[in-house]
C-alpha cells in the first residue's frame, strides 16, 4: 500500500530558529500533498496544499511567510516553520492522495516543541 | 464549505462490546474516509467508502451518500481499538475533517 513518511518525528527548537519538516511519498508519486496541524484533543486543521512545480495554496489565516512550503519533487514536500515561537508548538501531519485515487495516506506526524 | 459532524464525541466501551459511530455531512462529497488515530498520533486508514458497505475484520462501514451520512461499526471491541476515529470528506479535492470520536475501551 501507499506509504508516506515524515522526518523528523519530533523536534525541539529554540524561539527564533527555523525548523524544516520533510514529507515523502515512498512508493508512489504525489503531485499534491497536504499539510495539517493538530492541537491536543482537537481535529486536524488543513494549513496548505503543496503543489509540485507551483506555489502552495494556503488556507485562510495561515501565514505564508511563516510556514514556507516547497514541493521539490514528485515524492517530497517540505514545511519550514520560520522564526518559530512557542505558540507554533504543535503536531504537524502531511498527507498525499494515492495513485489513481483520491484516497488519502497520512504521514506519522512531527511533534514540534518550541522553547 | 462542507460541515462534517461526528457523534458521539466520546465513547467508553467495555471490552467485547459493540458500537456505532456516525458521521453526517452537509453536502454531496466525492469521497469519504474513516481513520483511526492511535495514541502515538498515526492516522491509520480504515475505510475508503464514498458509498456502500465494506467490512474489514471486526470493523465495517456504511455510507448512504444520498442521505449524507456514514456509519462505522466496531464489533467485539478490544483495548487496541482505543483512540480517536475521524471521518474525512473530500469534495473536489477539498478535505474536511470531523471533530472525531474519542473511544476508550476498558478491559
Amino acid at each position: 500500500g501507499a506509504v508516506v513518511s515524515q522526518h523528523p518525528s519530533w523536534v525541539i527548537c529554540k524561539s527564533g530558529t527555523s525548523v524544516k519538516i520533510e514529507c515523502r511519498s515512498l512508493d508512489f508519486q504525489a503531485t499534491t500533498m497536504f499539510w495539517y496541524r493538530q492541537f491536543p484533543k482537537q481535529s486536524l486543521m488543513l494549513m496548505a496544499t503543496s503543489n509540485e512545480g507551483s506555489k502552495a495554496t494556503y488556507e485562510q489565516g495561515v501565514e505564508k511567510d511563516k510556514f514556507l512550503i516547497n514541493h521539490a519533487s514528485l515524492t517530497l514536500s517540505t514545511l519550514t516553520v520560520t522564526s518559530a515561537h512557542p505558540e507554533d508548538s504543535s503536531f504537524y501531519i502531511c498527507s498525499a492522495p494515492g495513485t489513481g485515487r483520491s484516497e488519502q495516506y497520512f504521514g506519522p506526524g512531527t511533534r514540534l516543541t518550541v522553547t | 464549505g462542507i460541515q462534517v459532524e461526528q457523534s458521539p464525541p466520546d465513547l467508553i466501551l467495555q471490552e467485547g462490546a459493540n458500537s456505532t459511530l456516525r458521521c453526517n455531512f452537509s453536502d454531496s462529497v466525492n469521497n469519504l474516509q474513516w481513520f483511526h488515530q492511535n495514541p502515538w498520533g498515526q492516522l491509520i486508514n480504515l475505510f475508503y467508502i464514498p458509498s456502500g458497505t465494506k467490512q474489514n475484520g471486526r470493523l465495517s462501514a456504511t455510507t448512504v451518500a444520498t442521505e449524507r451520512y456514514s456509519l462505522l461499526y466496531i464489533s467485539s471491541s478490544q483495548t487496541t481499538d482505543s483512540g480517536v476515529y475521524f471521518c474525512v470528506t473530500d469534495s473536489w479535492g477539498k478535505l474536511q475533517f470531523g471533530a472525531g470520536t474519542q473511544v476508550v475501551v476498558t478491559p
